[in-house]
């Protein structure tokens, strides 16, 4: 079955530093990966995916994720945090046999430091 | 419009009363999706609708939950005799269509509260 996981529940970092928020994945097939991310009292905005192609994703707000095959990961990376980027982060999995819905992991919180 | 709008934005209900959620995907937007989110239970898919096509409805918790979709378009979620269990967020997704590649964007959500 489709599925990811975010191993951490909350990734604690200070201004300036590099953020990472970590996702494997476990699928069949060809993974279509995504991830989003949650600001408090709002809705899920769309960061970035990866369908094929370069394993390094480039998308919103400075963000990249780098699809690992080998190690079945999908991690999310900013290279230096902002305190603006404390949020709710979701990484996501397509379920091509579900209507293709997303699958979700259960979220890790980001908080950044001043 | 430019993306997807729900409303009401909050509601505050009494245990026992009915409620209905509303939702408008991006135009042209044919798949549509409802997704709820509370606490210790992450995100959970709801329900799917893909055009004309019968919905899914595989991910609705009870009888009570039920929702339409007129004309391709704009989508209801009611919840009948609301409990306390049903206090969440009510996410609505869209998307082009069910290639897998295709992007699904979310609303704002409602914010239910049932007292």
């Amino acid at each position: 079955a489709q599925s990811v996981a975010q191993p951490e529940d909350q990734v604690n970092v200070a201004e300036g530093n590099p953020l990472t928020v970590k996702c494997t994945y476990s699928v069949s097939g060809n993974p279509y990966l995504f991830w989003y991310v949650q600001y408090p009292n709002r809705g899920l905005q769309f960061l970035l995916k990866y369908i094929t192609g370069d394993n390094l994703v480039k998308g919103s707000y400075g963000f990249e994720a780098e699809f690992n095959k080998s190690q079945t990961s999908f991690h999310l990376k900013k290279p230096s945090a902002l305190v603006s980027d404390s949020a709710l982060y979701f990484c996501a999995v397509r379920v091509p046999w579900r209507n293709n819905r997303l699958a979700f992991g259960k979220g890790n919180q980001v908080v950044v430091i001043p | 419009g430019a993306g997807v709008s729900q409303s009401p934005s909050n509601k505050v209900t009494e245990k026992g009363k009915d409620v209905e959620l509303r939702c408008d995907p991006i135009s042209g937007h044919t798949a549509l999706y409802w997704y709820r989110q509370s606490l210790g239970q992450g995100l959970e898919f709801l329900i799917y609708f893909q055009g004309n096509s019968a919905p899914d409805k595989s991910g609705l918790p009870s009888d009570r939950f039920s929702a339409e979709r007129t004309g391709g378009s704009v989508s209801t979620l009611t919840i009948q005799r609301t409990q306390q269990e049903d206090s969440a967020v009510y996410l609505c997704a869209s998307s082009l269509g069910t290639a897998s590649g295709n992007t699904i964007y979310f609303g704002e959500g409602s914010w239910l509260t049932v007292v």
